[in-house]
């Protein structure tokens, strides 16, 4: 199947700001997703965006939509060092059952 | 207050051996899914379940069966057939699209 393609790793020092690229397969999709996960646990919903919103804020974090590029990005601002976890972008397909289609992930490391 | 439980967090199996992984979720969800992740492979989906009595094969059900009597249960068995079945599986419910998945705290599966 087509993947959903993230950057395996990311490293930010503590205080600037971190920004984790997606990029998702089907023009189609109608919600697009920001997971987290830490280490040995299973994954929070961060936030997510519906497909005819360009950009969605919330405290520190900014999502903006591409949806010409299919292009989905989650910035962190003041980034910490507990954000340091493993981030999940994903995209909501129309077709088919209601299954969520995940990309490989991104490592974020903060370096104090 | 409201989950859903994966047990056990870790668990140790003879190679041969078939091994039962619990789910179970008290939020009233219709969909239940299961995950494998491997490292720097994301998450793959297994197999998943709209609805009770009723489940559909995901991208790598090969050695996996599943069952869904009830609403809130839906256990994997990994099977002798499974070739590389050491890995972390996570499973998740959700009720609808906008909502996204909740996910389990994960089981980790090693083969010794």
């Amino acid at each position: 199947g087509e993947d959903v393609e993230q950057s395996l790793f990311l490293s930010v020092r503590e205080g600037d700001s971190s920004v984790i690229n997606c990029t998702y397969t089907d023009s189609s999709s109608t919600y697009l997703y920001w997971y987290k996960q830490e280490p040995g646990a299973g994954l929070q919903l961060l936030t997510y965006i519906f497909s005819n919103m360009d950009m969605k804020q919330d405290q520190r974090l900014t999502v903006l939509l591409n949806k010409k590029d299919k292009h989905l990005s989650l910035r962190i601002a003041d980034t910490q060092t507990g954000d340091s976890a493993i981030y999940f972008c994903a995209e909501s397909r129309r077709t088919g059952a209601n299954n969520l289609f995940f990309g490989t992930g991104t490592r974020l490391t903060v370096i104090p | 207050d409201g989950g859903i439980t994966q047990s056990p967090k870790y668990l140790f199996r003879k190679e041969g051996q078939n091994v039962t992984l619990s789910c179970e979720q008290n939020l009233n969800h219709d969909a239940m899914y299961w995950y494998r992740q491997d490292p720097g492979q994301g998450l793959r989906l297994i197999y998943y379940s709209q609805i009770v009595n009723d489940f559909q094969k995901g991208d790598i059900a090969e050695g996996y069966s599943v069952s869904r009597e009830k609403k809130e249960s839906f256990p994997l068995t990994v099977t002798s057939a499974q070739k590389n079945p050491t890995a972390f599986y996570l499973c998740a419910s959700s009720m609808g699209r906008i909502l996204g998945y909740t996910f389990g705290s994960g089981t980790r599966l090693t083969v010794v």
